[in-house]
């Protein structure tokens, strides 16, 4: 079974100030590993994704997300936040054996940037 | 790229009435296309899996007779929530897996907000 855990609801930080929001995942085999943005009323807009390779993987806005098989984890970055990165992060993963299957989601976890 | 989109994007419809959602790749073919529910602060929920040509899969607990879904082309998908009640109201979303990309790779339509008066 796959599965992902969001462990903050919210995460607030100030304008400026590096932001991390934490993916931990659960696979049986190999992952691959997304995260994805929506704005109020919007559906999903894709941020980045790991699928081989470096680790280190730089997306969309300026985010970045570190890929560590160890910890099984897949922490979003970004250097410094700002007001419009003010939104609800999900991140998301597939076994990469599983076929056409759709992805699974976390809970999602709500960032407040505050000027 | 490659876009998705849901007609129409907000409903509101009295109980006991049926409403249609409509999901379109616009500039590729899709096979599968993925129907989710997202109640409010919460999570994407994977309804059900639409296949052109054949039946849908629904996910456990997922009533299928309620949720209908229909792949009438390589483009379209729709999702008729029939006999609608107020619990229903949520924002369905759908995706699709565009051919020869990364698996997993989905794109997502902007959703629809359904509101069962």
């Amino acid at each position: 079974a796959q599965s992902v855990a969001q462990p903050e609801d919210q995460v607030n930080v100030a304008e400026g100030n590096p932001l991390t929001v934490k993916c931990t995942y659960s696979v049986s085999g190999n992952p691959y590993l997304f995260w994805y943005v929506q704005y109020p009323n919007r559906g999903l807009q894709f941020l980045l994704k790991y699928i081989t390779g470096d680790n280190l993987v730089k997306g969309s806005y300026g985010f970045e997300a570190e890929f560590n098989k160890s910890q099984t984890s897949f922490h979003l970055k970004k250097p410094s936040a700002l007001v419009s990165d003010s939104a609800l992060y999900f991140c998301a993963v597939r076994d990469r054996n599983s076929g056409n299957t759709p992805l699974v989601f976390g809970k999602g976890t709500r960032l407040s940037v505050i000027a | 790229g490659a876009v998705v989109s849901q007609h129409p994007s907000r409903v509101i419809c009295k109980s006991g009435t049926s409403v249609k959602i409509e999901c379109r790749s616009l500039d590729f073919q899709a096979t599968t296309m993925f129907w989710y529910r997202q109640f409010p602060k919460q999570s994407l929920m994977l309804m059900a899996t639409s296949n052109e040509g054949s039946k849908a899969t629904y996910e456990q607990g997922v009533e299928k007779d309620k949720f209908l879904i229909n792949h009438a082309s390589l483009t379209l998908s729709t999702l008729t929530v029939t006999s609608a009640h107020p619990e229903d109201s949520s924002f369905y979303i759908c995706s699709a897996p565009p051919p020869l990309a990364v698996p997993g790779t989905q794109y997502f339509g902007p959703g629809t907000r359904l509101l069962v008066l």
